[in-house]
């Protein structure tokens, strides 16, 4: 069965203190993996995809990178706006359309 | 251009009362899909459409739910005698969806719709 699974759960950073999150997972084959940022109260917005294991992609202080097994997200020098739930999701290449998304990462960055 | 746009963003009802929900997709995206997000969790997918094909409904969870679209434009997503379990987000994503192309995958967003069932 396809599945994303994300950790840790929370994330309390500090101003400046850089860190990772991750997304492992299990899918029949993959067609694109994808992170999206969520602020409360409104839709989830793009920030990377990836498709083959080796990909990175920057987006200022955010790096996205894949494994065969997992990606992560690398937040360099977090500010107190990137506070966000972070969200992974992953599409198969079996042709289907559907994402599968992990429950997320809530980062908070204090100043 | 604009983005994706949903209404109403706040919805509060009583159990048993119908609601509709609006998602009007980024014009020239053939592909449109609701999901549900309860409090805490990921998102659930519900229903996809795509162009004139048959919509896929497999992720509706009770015969209650039922969407529509008219061509590649504004979708409606119904829920029939409301439950507090169907207190959630309901969010709308569209996509240029093609099987083979890489890059057209990429769903994006709308601000959804909060449902409260009281």
């Amino acid at each position: 069965e396809d599945q994303v699974t994300q950790s840790p759960e929370a994330l309390r950073l500090q101003e400046g203190e850089s860190s990772s999150l991750n997304c492992s997972y299990t899918v029949s084959g993959l067609r694109g993996l994808f992170w999206y940022r969520q602020d409360p109260g409104k839709g989830p917005e793009f920030l990377f995809t990836l498709y083959s294991a080796g990909e990175e992609k920057e987006k200022e202080r955010l790096k996205a990178t894949l494994t065969k097994k997992e990606s992560f997200l690398h937040i360099t020098a977090p500010k107190p706006e990137d506070s966000a739930t972070y969200l992974c999701a992953v599409q198969a290449t079996s042709g289907t359309y559907k994402y599968i998304f992990g429950t997320g990462t809530r980062l908070k960055v204090l100043a | 251009g604009a983005g994706v746009s949903q209404s109403p963003s706040n919805k509060v009802t009583e159990k048993g009362k119908d609601v509709e929900l609006r998602c009007d997709p980024i014009s020239g995206h053939t592909a449109l899909y609701w999901y549900r997000q309860r409090l805490g969790q990921g998102l659930e997918f519900l229903i996809y459409f795509q162009g004139n094909s048959a919509p896929d409904k497999s992720g509706l969870p009770s015969d209650r739910f039922s969407a529509e679209r008219t061509g590649e434009s504004v979708s409606t997503l119904t829920i029939q005698r409301t439950q507090q379990e169907d207190s959630a987000v309901y969010l709308c994503a569209s996509s240029f969806w093609d099987r083979v192309l890489i890059g057209t995958d990429t769903q994006y967003f709308g601000p959804g719709t909060r449902l409260t069932v009281l």
